[in-house]
């Protein structure tokens, strides 16, 4: 079964300092794949997809990430974190076709020190 | 500016009670759906629907009913056989065939539900 883990439940890195989120799927075929940010009380915003070609895609807010086949891993990556980045930030495969599902890892709780 | 609105923000329901929460796009997608959130369990998916006048179920649809009369609207009943249904509740859209076509699902900003 597709699925998708996140296993940091918090992080909290100080302002200016790089930022990896890591995110591993399970998916039999080619996955698509997103982040998406979430501030509280808010809906989620995407960040950036990969679909296919170039491992390495670029998003809003200066964020990247890198689809890496051999490790199910698809890590979020920021290299100087800005107090405005805190929130909470979901991983997600999406089984494509007809069904058009995504699925969701459990989020990762991002703070900012200043 | 397009987009998609839940409605209300808040909303509160009584034991027995069937709530209805709104949601309309004017993304002209076809696809939509209704997520419920719950802190430490990401997103799960309660009903889905790629055409207007069909929908699906999803993982947790047990407790809850939707129409999709309209392409443009999607509204979501939590009947009184949901026995927790306290939890934000997150509607999306997307194209029919969003991922092959590089669309992804965009989001609402949801409803509260809470329970009185």
């Amino acid at each position: 079964a597709q699925s998708v883990t996140q296993p940091d439940i918090h992080i909290t890195v100080s302002e200016g300092a790089s930022l990896e989120l890591r995110c591993n799927y399970s998916y039999g075929a080619t996955p698509y794949l997103f982040w998406y940010v979430q501030s509280p009380g808010q809906g989620l915003q995407l960040l950036l997809k990969y679909f296919s070609g170039d491992t390495l895609v670029q998003g809003i807010k200066g964020f990247e990430a890198e689809f890496k086949r051999s490790q199910s891993s698809f890590n979020l990556r920021k290299p100087s974190v800005h107090w405005s980045d805190a929130a909470e930030y979901f991983c997600a495969v999406g089984t494509g076709g007809a069904t058009n599902k995504l699925i969701f890892g459990t989020g990762t709780l991002l703070a900012v020190q200043p | 500016d397009g987009g998609i609105t839940q409605s209300p923000k808040y909303l509160f329901r009584k034991e027995g009670q069937n709530v209805t929460l709104s949601c309309e796009q004017n993304l002209n997608h076809d696809a939509m759906y209704w997520y419920r959130q719950d802190p430490g369990q990401g997103l799960r998916l309660i009903y889905y629907s790629q055409i207007v006048n069909d929908f699906q179920k999803g993982d947790i649809a047990e407790g809850y009913s939707v129409s999709r009369e309209k392409k443009e609207s999607f509204p979501l009943t939590v009947t009184s056989a949901q026995k927790n249904p306290t939890a934000f509740y997150l509607c999306a859209s997307s194209t029919p065939l969003g991922m092959a076509s590089n669309q992804p699902q965009h989001f609402g900003d949801g409803t509260r539900l809470s329970i009185l």
